[in-house]
């Protein structure tokens, strides 16, 4: 069956970066977008970003522009997120997810999530 | 500040019906597929309702989906206990180049 296998919690000073890693399995990985979802403590979902596996081409809101890379190893299928210059706003859960189109089709599958607590 | 717009929460007693509501524009929820996801206490979001009214396999048909121009509607019949979870809208924003979420709707059974 699908599954999105997500890297352990994190504890990082403010200015620091953190590098979150979804390990895929069960299905073509290059066939399938992943994206970034993240979720303050209380709060909603955030989209923050995309990779095409087959290509490495990445799309990022813009609000993440500056501070975001998203990453593959199409070797191990697994995908990476590094947020750079880290403040205690980023402190939240953070989520891959697949989708097929890459552009409004569904996420059908999500991983269980990565807390990222940013903390002096 | 969600693009999307969702009331915070709807309640009803169990066995009742809830419709959640997912308010957008012509650049999104006019413009592209939506889904709906649920978020169980505690857990990562689960795809729920899908190209506006699709559900994938394993979810009950008491709960439905529909869209009309810019607004789409979530509807949760039978209520049950385990129903209680927050609710998410989501879709491609064509101008914006991004996906959006709604705000969310905590969905309560009294």
């Amino acid at each position: 069956q699908v599954q999105l296998v997500q890297s352990g919690a994190e504890v990082k000073k403010p200015g620091a970066s953190v590098k979150v890693s979804c390990k895929a399995s069960g299905y073509t990985f290059t066939r399938y977008y992943i994206h970034w979802v993240r979720q303050a403590p209380g709060q909603g979902l955030e989209w923050m970003g995309r990779i095409n596996p087959n290509t490495g081409v990445t799309r990022y809101a813009q609000k993440f522009q500056d501070r975001v890379t998203v990453t593959r190893d199409t070797s191990i299928n697994t995908a990476h997120m590094d947020l750079t210059r880290l403040t205690s706003d980023d402190t939240a859960v953070y989520y891959c997810a697949r989708d097929f189109y890459g552009s409004g089709s569904p996420f059908d599958s999500w991983g269980r999530g990565t807390l990222v607590t940013v903390s002096s | 500040q969600s693009v999307l717009t969702q009331p915070p929460s709807v309640s009803a007693a169990p066995g009742q019906k809830v419709t959640i509501s997912c308010s957008g524009s012509s650049s999104n929820v006019g413009d592209n597929f939506l889904s709906w996801y649920q978020q169980l206490p505690g857990t990562a979001p689960k795809l729920l309702i899908y190209d506006n009214d699709k559900r994938p396999s394993g979810i009950p048909d008491r709960f439905s989906g529909s869209k009309s121009g810019t607004s789409a509607t979530l509807g949760i019949t039978g209520l049950q206990t385990g129903d209680e979870a927050d609710y998410y809208c989501g879709t491609w924003d064509s101008s914006l180049t991004a996906y959006v979420f709604g705000s969310g709707t905590k969905v309560l059974v009294l």
